[in-house]
Parts: structure tokens; sequence; C-alpha cells
């Protein structure tokens, strides 16, 4: 089974700070990564999401993410932070088997110091 | 284009009640999944369907379940709710046809408080 880890349930950032979430992935199989965001009573959602073709993928609102399978990370970066970004954000896998299951991590709460 | 449409957002039913929880999906998709989001245990999946048919189910006990109508519209219930039911639920579309590299389209949620 496919799982993630997201480490840091809670991270703090000054404004204008680079924004650094980790996440890591279980997967027997090359893997379909994605990061969402969660604002407060929304739903998710998606950042960017990587499929296996390039391993930098740059998202909306200026996040990124890299993808290291020697690593078997994901972690999603912005240069710099907006007071804007704070928000839950979910690292997520889908299961290469049949149908559309998506594994998601436990959460990052980004908490943007003005 | 309507993104995905969860009715109520908010209810209240107390132990021992059941709950149907509705979802219209974006036009053109064909699966629908349901998560439960807590704080404590994140997102959990309940179950998708794709074209009527129940594709993948989570580890919920059978109080929990679900159906797709021929225009993929998506319900679940819950049956015999519980304090534990107490939860945001969060209903999600795809295209999802062949392949599950397309993303999911999450609705804003429904939030249900059991008494």
């Amino acid at each position: 089974a496919q799982s993630v880890t997201q480490l840091g349930s809670h991270v703090s950032v000054s404004e204008g700070a680079l924004v650094l979430l980790r996440c890591n992935y279980s997967s027997s199989v090359p893997p379909y990564l994605f990061w969402y965001v969660q604002y407060p009573n929304q739903g998710l959602q998606l950042l960017l999401k990587y499929t296996s073709a390039a391993t930098l993928v740059k998202g909306i609102n200026g996040f990124e993410a890299e993808f290291k399978k020697s690593e078997t990370s994901f972690h999603l970066t912005k240069p710099s932070a907006h007071m804007s970004d704070a928000a839950e954000y979910f690292c997520a896998v889908s299961d290469s088997g049949a149908g559309n299951q998506f594994y998601f991590g436990t959460g990052t709460s980004l908490t943007v110091i003005p | 284009k309507a993104g995905v449409t969860q009715t109520p957002r908010y209810l209240i039913k107390t132990r021992g009640q059941q709950v149907t929880l509705s979802c219209s999906p974006i036009s053109g998709h064909r699966s629908v999944s349901w998560y439960q989001q807590t704080p404590g245990q994140g997102l959990q999946f309940l179950f998708e369907y794709f074209s009527e048919t129940q594709r993948n189910k989570g580890n919920f006990p059978g109080r929990f379940s679900g159906r797709q109508f021929s225009n993929s519209r998506s319900e679940m219930n819950v049956s015999t709710l519980e304090l534990g039911d107490s939860a945001l639920y969060l209903c999600a579309s795809s295209l999802a046809l062949h392949t599950n590299t397309g993303e999911l389209f999450f609705g804003e949620g429904s939030r249900l408080t059991v008494l």
C-alpha cells in the first residue's frame, strides 16, 4: 500500500522567508504525488502534481516541489512566504492500481508571521 | 464550469440517528470519492464510485455506505450515528478514466456534528 509522511504538523515562517514543507512517500511502484492546500472551512485545492514527467514541478501561487526518488521525498517549497499562504497543506499519493484512491498525509499547518 | 457541490454544508444530529450527504461532481467527471476529515486522523478514505459502481472502499464499518446515480451524483449515508462520526465529510470528483493521474477536485465539505 502507498503512504505519505509529513514531517512537522506545524511550521511557522516569517513573511518573506523560505517555506519548506516536507513529505516522504512509500511506494513500491513509481508514484503519482500531489500537494493540496486547505483554507479554513473550505475543501482542498490542488497546488501541484507529479506524474513522472519533470522532477521539478511548478504549481500555483509560486509553490514548487521536487521529486527525489533516492530520498523518496516530495518536499514543497516557496521562496518567499506571503500572509495569504497561511493554511493547511497536505501531501498525497495515488494508488497505482485500479481505481482512484488517494492516501493523504496528516497535514502541515503553516503559520506566516508578519 | 461549476465545481463540486456538497449539501448540506452543516448539520447537527444526535446519536443513533442517520444522515445522508449529497455530492454533485464537476460536469463530465465520473469518479466520486468520499473522505472523512477529523483533527486526529486527518483525511481517511471512505469509498470511491465510478459509473455507479463502488470501485474502492476504505476501512470503515458497514454503517457507512454510499451510492452513485446515473448522472454521477453521489450520496453517502451514515446510520446509527456515534459521537466519533463528527467530522468534515469531503467529496471529490475526478475524470479518472483508465489511469489515476487525474487529480481530485474537492467540494467544501459537509460538517457533521453528532451530539
